[in-house]
């Protein structure tokens, strides 16, 4: 099972910024927080990923509480083609020695015009 | 450069027939990975490869699937005597490694009739 909470839909005013929350209070002290979106009839898209710092990329900002219980992915400028399922997933480092992710059923994002 | 690629990109089988699904990942990617998806839920982990072997093969549902990679680039995965509960898009994914960013394909949309 997940080892997430995520709300299942938000929306987002386009060019506004989307905070996307995620809940994962059971997370280990080895485990990183993975984010990866889902565009309608594609396949997943890795976004970002951090331990414990906060981290930055050209796609989005993660966000990680201090006692590592929550973390909030930020797509600074949202625009139409951000509407996506974004995922939040808690692993060992890519899955550890399994190799997998464990995938919950997301936030369904809506960039409305 | 090119990306992981799936083929076919639709299959409509009937119960009790045979499919075999394709992947081709990332060159020179060692890590490839199957998941499945159904309607509404977030992708499931069934098979992990590193190399020629299957590493993790724990989400396979039954014995009517299988996986191969026997020159540990392209796999295929196979479905024997298909079910209607087999209906799902089928997800392939690959890394560098195990502790590498995971890249999917679009993925086969599989729809047993």
């Amino acid at each position: 099972d997940a080892k997430t909470t995520q709300p299942t839909s938000m929306d987002c005013a386009e060019g506004r910024a989307a905070n996307l929350p995620c809940n994962h209070s059971t997370i280990s002290g080895n485990e990183y927080v993975y984010w990866y979106r889902q565009i309608h009839s594609q396949g997943p898209q890795y976004i970002i990923h951090g331990l414990k710092n906060n981290e930055t990329n050209e796609m989005a900002s993660l966000i990680i509480t201090e006692d590592r219980k929550s973390s909030t992915l930020i797509l600074p400028h949202a625009t139409l083609r951000d509407t996506a399922v974004y995922y939040c997933i808690v692993s060992p480092p890519y899955g550890g020695s399994q190799g997998n992710l464990i995938f919950g059923k997301g936030t369904k994002l809506s960039v409305k015009p | 450069g090119a990306g992981v690629s799936q083929t076919p990109s639709n299959k409509v089988t009937e119960k009790g027939k045979y499919v075999e699904l394709r992947c081709d990942p990332i060159s020179g990617h060692t890590a490839l990975y199957w998941y499945r998806q159904s309607l509404g839920q977030g992708p499931e982990f069934l098979i992990y490869f590193q190399g020629t072997g299957a590493a993790d093969d724990s989400g396979l549902p039954n014995d009517r699937f299988f996986a191969v990679r026997p020159e540990g680039s392209v796999s295929t995965l196979k479905i024997q005597r298909t079910e209607r509960g087999d209906s799902a898009v089928y997800l392939c994914a690959s890394s560098g490694g195990p502790q590498d960013t995971q890249y999917f394909g679009p993925g086969t949309r599989l729809t047993v009739l």
